[in-house]
């Protein structure tokens, strides 16, 4: 079974850059792999921000970046604000095109 | 703006089948696939199951064996039953319109939440 691992929480400050990332239990995350990046604040459906690596979707700012780093996929937040203190989670496309998600990461901007 | 809403009985009984309705307003069902995801109280998001227009199926091997999507181009909605349901099955479930590798999903439901209890 494979397992797409995130860092459980991350803290960042207003104005700061932050680099959350997601790997695979047994391997490395590469472009093959498509990750998609989406963003949930509480309460509400979550929202795609990145996907097949590194493009935004539409009306996503341009603080918030996708790429390979290693052997994981990595969405980086430059000038994190408060605002985007929400959970993030990634998505890897399997070969058998099934999509996997992992546990996502809940970011704190303080 | 293409909206979708999810429908269905919020309070489900062990061992019965849950079954939801996906409406999808503002666009056409055609030449999309759409998938359904998942989210257990305070956790995290799980992939379902995927359909296309045409009928196209893809599904989450842990969850295949009860599980049975469908779509009506006819209404344009799309329909999720799943089976044997015990208390894990609790959960908000989102219809999303799924573009797949090259463009994620780019429309989601509010969400409808399922809860599995006597």
């Amino acid at each position: 079974q494979t397992v797409v691992t995130q860092e459980p929480s991350f803290s960042v400050s207003p104005g700061g850059t932050v680099t959350l990332t997601c790997g695979l239990s047994s391997g490395s995350v590469s472009t093959n792999y498509f990750p998609t990046w989406c963003q949930q604040t509480p309460g509400q459906a979550p929202r795609t921000l990145i996907y097949s690596t590194n493009t935004r979707s539409s009306g996503v700012p341009d603080r918030f970046s996708g790429s390979i780093l290693g052997n994981k996929a990595a969405l980086t937040i430059t000038g994190a604000q408060a605002a985007d203190e929400s959970d993030y989670y990634c998505v890897l496309y399997m070969s058998s095109a099934i999509r996997v998600f992992g546990g996502g990461t809940k970011l704190t901007v303080l | 703006q293409v909206q979708l809403q999810e429908s269905g009985p919020g309070l489900v009984k062990p061992s019965e089948t849950l079954s939801l309705t996906c409406t999808v307003s503002g666009g056409s069902i055609n030449n999309y696939y759409w998938s359904w995801i998942r989210q257990p109280p305070g956790k995290g998001l799980e992939w379902i199951a995927y359909i296309s227009y045409s009928g196209n199926t893809n599904y989450n091997p842990s969850l295949k064996s009860r599980l049975t999507i469908s779509v009506d181009t006819s209404k344009n909605q799309l329909s999720l039953r799943l089976s044997s349901v015990t208390a894990a099955d609790t959960a908000v479930y989102y219809c999303v319109r799924d573009q797949g590798r090259l463009g994620g999903f780019d429309y989601w439901g509010q969400g409808t939440l399922v809860t599995v209890s006597s």
